[in-house]
Parts: structure tokens; sequence; C-alpha cells
């Protein structure tokens, strides 16, 4: 069964620092282009970052530009994204997809990361 | 930017109902457009991909269809467990606001 699990995530202080991870199991992920998709409560989903399958081309969101930092290793068959400078919007689930179709067909259950004093 | 609006952002609908919801986008999108189904607490899951093609093991009442700026997805009769939020996506970036489907 494919699975992604993503963990990670938790309370951390305004410019504080989080680093999420996602495991992925049941697919061979070397091969797979990745994903960062938030949610903030009650709110809709928002793409947060894209790193392709070798790691050498990368995308983020504007909102996130210069503070985020994607990053896999296909070793591990694990994702990462380091968050730093957090801030109070940044509170948000934060699920890891994969893209498959033009679209994200696979998705993990998501870590809830909360900024806050 | 592209801009994705859903219509309507609430649906009031009763099972057995037909219900279409509809995705505008600010450009042309070309055929490279999702639909997802959101349950409270839980990850999106894709139900139609390349506007009218259903994803595996979603069940044949949904469907999707259109092209350049205009879509839709239609539940042709809604069972209880439709009853969620309904997202349009243009690869990679953009969603639409989302529908929430509700039991009237």
């Amino acid at each position: 069964e494919v699975q992604l699990a993503e963990s990670g995530g938790g309370l951390v202080q305004p410019g504080g620092s989080l680093r999420l991870s996602c495991a992925i199991s049941g697919v061979v992920f070397s091969s797979d282009e990745m994903n960062w998709v938030r949610q903030a409560p009650g709110k809709g989903l928002e793409w947060v970052a894209y790193i392709s399958v070798s790691g050498s081309t990368i995308y983020y969101a504007d909102s996130v530009k210069g503070r985020f930092t994607i990053s896999r290793d296909n070793a591990k068959k694990s994702l990462y994204l380091q968050m730093n400078s957090l801030r109070a919007e940044d509170t948000a689930t934060y699920y890891c997809a994969r893209h498959g179709k033009n679209a994200f067909d696979l998705w993990g259950q998501g870590t809830k990361v909360t900024v806050s004093s | 930017d592209m801009q994705l609006t859903q219509s309507p952002s609430t649906l009031s609908a009763s099972v057995g109902d037909r219900v279409t919801i509809t995705c505008r986008a600010s450009q042309r999108v070309g055929a490279w457009l999702a639909w997802y189904q959101q349950k409270p607490g839980k990850a999106p899951k894709l139900l139609i991909y390349k506007a009218s093609s259903l994803e595996s093991g979603v069940p044949s009442r949904f469907s999707g269809s259109g092209s350049g700026t205009e879509f839709t997805l239609t539940i042709s009769s809604l069972q209880s467990e439709d009853f969620a939020t309904y997202y349009c996506h243009q690869y990679p970036h953009t969603f639409g606001q989302g529908t929430k489907l509700e039991i009237k």
C-alpha cells in the first residue's frame, strides 16, 4: 500500500524554526515529483513548495520564499520542509503530496504547525 | 496570476440529488484541471484529473467536464458519504476556494 506520513509539526514561537518530514512507502519515490501544501485552520488549500525528482528544480510560493526550504533524500525515501522565521500566518496543517496525472494524486495525513507565543 | 473561482461556496442538497459545482479560471487552463474531495480532519482526495478523467477507485457518480476557463464537477446521485468540501486545482500552484456540500 502506498503511504505518505508527515511528522515534525508542533508549537513554535514566532521567529522560530521547524523541520517537517514526509516518509514515503510503497512507491519508488525516486521517480516522483513532490510538493508541500498547507491549510490554515478553517481555510482552503495553499500550495507551498515543489521539488523535482533529482532536487535540481525547486519552486516556492511567494508567501514562504526565502524562509522555507524544500529538500529530499531519495535513498531514505523522504521529503523535508525546513521552515525558518515562522510567523503566525504559517499556522496550518502541512501536507506532503505527490505529483501524478498533473494533479496531487497521493497525500499524507498532514502534520499541524502552530506558531504562537 | 491565475485565479480559480468556485461557485457556489456552499451548496445544500439531499441524498439522491444531482449537484454541479463550477470552477472558473481567470486564464485558459487547458485540460490540467483536477478536483478533490476533503472531509473534516482528513487529507484531500483526488477525484478527477485532466478535467474529466476519473481517478481509480472513485465512484462513477462523480464526473468532470469543461475546458478553457470553465469546468464543472457533477455528482449524479448524492450519497451520504459525499457531503464534504470540494476543491478545484490547476497544477501545480492554484486552488479554488472550495465548495462546502451540506445536507439540506
